[in-house]
């Protein structure tokens, strides 16, 4: 059971490049969501999804899509990467309960040069 | 908006009680979450409340006042692993989508010191 797995851990992008970071779960969570996190800013919600074939918007969607093809992965891509998106990106996932906490994957280190 | 303050960092003694506090302003608010993260790590689940008073769970408690928009962690026996982040997170409405989102602190950085 290794819970909430991310690819890759760690990723320099030149500016204009493109790419996209794997998040997969083994827990059987209907929800998934990408954050990123950055210092002094606290960890803010990009994009998540509730379900199989479906995304939505969170705090700061502009630069990113999503994809949620298939109820245990969630891909995050990044069309044309800017030096703003260097962060850390933290996948989570969730029962979808409100009482239920999310569970964190490990995170990808970005630097976009 | 969403609005949450907690302070940057703390140190504390090795065995001694540290409170961290949390304020937060929110639309529709739902519970509100800690969480730990050790440096260069992701966010562990320590608590959750929704209801009024103390949630407690071996050396850590937290503590909820909807009506005051304020929360507080308390961990007891400080050890040198507690040395870590503390976050505290809202789960809310974003204004903007009408979803129920959660919603971070910058988190608060705790030195335990021997």
């Amino acid at each position: 059971n290794a819970g909430v797995t991310q690819t890759p851990k760690f990723r320099v992008l030149k500016t204009g490049q493109s790419m996209t970071l794997l998040c997969a779960q083994d827990m059987n969570h209907e929800y998934m969501y990408w954050y990123r996190q950055d210092p002094g800013m606290g960890l803010r919600l990009i994009h998540y999804s509730v379900g199989e074939g479906t995304t939505a918007k969170g705090e700061v969607p502009d630069g990113y899509n999503v994809s949620r093809l298939k109820k245990q992965n969630f891909l995050l891509g990044l069309e044309s990467a800017a030096p703003s998106q260097t962060s850390v990106y933290f996948c989570a996932s969730s029962s979808g309960l409100a009482w239920e906490t999310q569970y964190f994957g490990p995170g990808t280190r970005l630097l976009v040069l | 908006g969403q609005n949450i303050d907690q302070p940057t960092e703390m140190t504390a003694t090795e065995g001694a009680i540290v409170q961290i506090n949390c304020t937060y302003q929110t639309s529709g608010f739902n519970g509100l979450f800690w969480y730990q993260q050790h440096a260069g790590e992701a966010p562990t689940f320590l608590s959750y409340n929704v209801l009024d008073g103390l949630e407690e769970k071996g050396r850590f408690s937290s503590f909820l006042s909807r009506s005051k928009g304020y929360s507080y962690l308390l961990l007891k026996e400080l050890q040198m692993k507690d040395s870590a982040s503390y976050l505290c997170a809202v789960r809310g409405v974003n204004g903007e989508t009408g979803a129920n989102n959660l919603f971070f602190g910058t988190g608060t950085r705790l030195t335990v010191i021997p």
